[in-house]
């Protein structure tokens, strides 16, 4: 079936680090990948996607590359921002309703 | 232009009691989930709902739980009786379908349940 796993968390950072967290699927067919965030006492938002391999999804200075010899969606930023201590979600949808999820990984920024 | 719509933000009640949570999704959305946030078991999909008809509910929980959807505009969820165990934040999120492949869900601020 299909799936996604990313690293556990959580991330400890100072600010202006490089971030890095992990995301790789198991998926039937040409999934679409996302990359959701959570702050604290809200809903998850869409934070980025990528529709097809190859594709790099941005958006607020993170990034994602769309890599089918990997099956990987691993989620970057150059430089962190206390205000990015968050929880990220990768997912993804393929043929059907439904998103598939991961775990999340927790983010904390340290000033 | 307004997002998902959840009430009540906060809900307190007793076992035993019965719970309704709300939800009214994006305008033009033809796809709902409800989900189900803990700590120890991350985040859960429950039911969700295609142009207003119930797809899969596979990941209710127990007889206990029941979601239903009497137009485009607006879900319930309902728990009879509550137990402590279904404490937890739950969301409802909306979405379109596009040639049969789902696209992001926008999500409503959920609705944090405490039973006690």
């Amino acid at each position: 079936g299909n799936s996604v796993t990313q690293m556990e968390g959580p991330v400890t950072l100072s600010e202006e680090a490089f971030l890095t967290i992990n995301c790789t699927y198991t998926a039937t067919g040409y999934p679409s990948l996302f990359w959701y965030v959570q702050y604290p006492g809200e809903g998850l938002q869409l934070l980025l996607k990528a529709t097809k391999a190859d594709d790099k999804g941005s958006n607020k200075g993170f990034e994602a590359t769309y890599r089918k010899e990997t099956t990987s969606f691993h989620l970057e930023k150059g430089s962190v921002q206390v205000s990015d201590s968050a929880v990220y979600f990768c997912a993804l949808t393929t043929g059907g309703f439904k998103t598939i999820f991961g775990a999340g990984t927790r983010l904390f920024v340290k000033a | 232009d307004a997002g998902v719509i959840q009430s009540p933000r906060h809900e307190v009640t007793e076992m035993g009691q019965e719970v309704t949570l709300r939800c009214k999704p994006i305008s033009g959305h033809n796809s709902l989930f409800w989900y189900r946030q803990t700590m120890m078991r991350g985040l859960e999909l429950l039911i969700y709902f295609n142009n207003n008809v119930p797809i899969d509910d596979s990941g209710m929980p127990e007889d206990r739980f029941s979601a239903k959807m009497p137009n485009a505009s607006f879900s319930t969820l309902k728990i009879q009786p509550s137990e402590p165990r279904d404490s937890a934040v739950y969301f409802c999120a909306s979405s379109t379908i596009t040639g049969g492949v789902g696209n992001e869900q926008f999500f409503g601020p959920g609705t944090r349940l405490t039973v006690l």
